[in-house]
């Protein structure tokens, strides 16, 4: 149990371009979703909570105009990075928690995406 | 704000040998602290997790960690490992950084690496 998925797995494009990431959570509901993003053999860092049903909450730091996250309904969240530019290159990972969305249940990952603007 | 510190970018183990891999966190509450895996190019698996009660805890994959709030530790073990074991360990805690509500703050990661 406890799936996430994101897709794409791979994505390569054009400075300039959007680009949308998408996170479901296959089998529970999950009113919180985390976007993370990771920085070739770095750790990962919280770039913003998505919320089912309300507006994201950035940290600080992350532009969010240029990231921007929808969490329509309970088992999906998108990431749409606007107009990307080779420094927004990176390993996007997203995770859902379950267990009614109590900060001590464990958070599930997808298996990122990694993205890449020429 | 909570920090998590991981004081061995690297670390090198014989297969069949037992493992330590070492956490610190610095928190103001009760933390809730976390162990994941990554393998190359992919997403985080969840290892453990420790948020009350026994202060051992027992994993997948044969893994275990103690909290030690004297100590500000989760260390994470195995008394045997493998060579699948070879990937990235993330220790992470959960808790209000900056904007965002119960986001993981993980530590920079411990690369494992298991020689034959």
């Amino acid at each position: 149990g406890a799936v996430v998925s994101q897709h794409p797995s791979r994505v390569i494009c054009k400075s300039g371009t959007s680009v949308k990431i998408e996170c479901r959570s296959l089998d529970f509901q999950a009113t919180t979703m985390f976007w993370y993003r990771q920085f070739p053999k770095q750790s990962l860092m919280l770039m913003a909570t998505s919320n089912e049903g309300s507006k994201a909450t950035y940290e600080q730091g992350v532009e969010k105009d240029k990231f921007l996250i929808n969490h329509a309904s309970l088992t999906l969240s998108t990431l749409t990075v606007t107009s990307a530019h080779p420094e927004d290159s990176s390993f996007y990972i997203c995770s859902a928690r379950d267990g009614g969305g109590r900060s001590h249940q464990p958070q599930h990952f997808g298996d990122g995406t990694r993205l890449s603007i020429l | 704000a909570q920090s998590v510190t991981q004081p061995d970018i690297h670390i090198t183990v014989s297969e069949g040998a037992s493992l330590e891999l070492r956490c610190n966190y610095s928190y103001g509450a009760t933390p809730y602290l976390f162990w994941y895996v990554q393998s190359p190019g992919q997403g985080l698996q969840l290892l453990l997790k420790y948020f009350s009660g026994d202060t051992l805890v027992q994993g997948i994959k044969g893994f275990e960690a103690e909290f030690k709030r004297s100590q500000s530790s989760f260390n994470l073990r195995k008394p045997s490992v493998h060579w699948s074991d070879a990937a990235e360990y993330f220790c992470a805690v959960v808790g209000n950084s900056g904007g965002g509500a119960d986001g993981l703050t993980f530590g920079k990661g411990t690369h494992l690496i298991i020689q034959p």
